[in-house]
């Protein structure tokens, strides 16, 4: 079946440095990508998305880029900050019983940012 | 506009015991999710509804029942609490769109303990 995978963490940054999260995904069909946040205590939020190959989802100077070829959908962003720490979860959407979609997560990367 | 709310946001049940978890939404969506979060695991979905009235199984439903009678409320039914049921449950809604471009709005999350 469809799945995400994602990097592990604890990802530690100082603050203003750049950051990567990994995500690596398998579908048989053309998934739409996500990347939610949750921050301490909160439900997930959307960061961003991508519904098709070439696709850049942006929001908050983060970035990731669906790439068909290579399966992934990468988070950055140029410099973090403090307000940034948070887990980052990874997700696509694939067609779920013919009447909705679901969402298939990846496990999460906890981003810890340092003044 | 409160988005999607949860009551409780804690609760401690002993084993054989039996709680409902409210989650509402004022959006006006169609589809309402209930998923767990577990650590480790990300995101699993429980069950889930496209509409008043309906509801349909997801990738764990076993020990849990829902029901939606009304388009806004989507309710989550344990009869007889285990302690594997211990986790951190997330409601969820979206509009309808098609090819999985909808965008999933959650709730803060209700904190479970079954001793």
């Amino acid at each position: 079946g469809d799945s995400v995978t994602q990097m592990e963490g604890p990802v530690t940054l100082s603050e203003e440095a750049f950051l990567t999260i990994n995500c690596t995904y398998t579908a048989t069909g053309y998934p739409s990508l996500f990347w939610y946040v949750q921050y301490p205590g909160e439900g997930l939020q959307l960061l961003l998305k991508a519904t098709k190959a070439d696709d850049k989802g942006s929001n908050k100077g983060f970035e990731a880029t669906y790439r068909k070829e290579t399966t992934s959908f990468h988070l950055e962003k140029g410099s973090v900050q403090v307000s940034d720490s948070a887990v980052y979860f990874c997700a696509l959407s694939e067609s779920y019983g013919g009447a909705t979609n679901k969402l298939i997560f990846g496990t999460g990367t906890l981003l810890a940012v340092q003044p | 506009n409160a988005g999607v709310t949860q009551t409780p946001k804690f609760r401690v049940l002993k084993t054989g015991q039996s709680m409902t978890l409210l989650c509402a939404q004022d959006m006006n969506h169609e589809y309402m999710y209930w998923y767990r979060q577990d650590p480790g695991m990300g995101l699993r979905l429980i069950h889930y509804s496209v509409g008043e009235g309906t509801t349909a199984k997801g990738e764990v439903p076993d020990g849990y029942n829902v029901s939606r009678l009304k388009k806004q409320n989507f309710l989550l039914g344990l009869e007889s609490a285990a302690p594997s049921q211990t986790s951190v449950y997330f409601c969820a809604s979206s509009y309808r769109l098609a090819g999985g471009r909808e965008t999933q709005y959650f709730g803060p999350g209700t904190r479970l303990l079954v001793l």
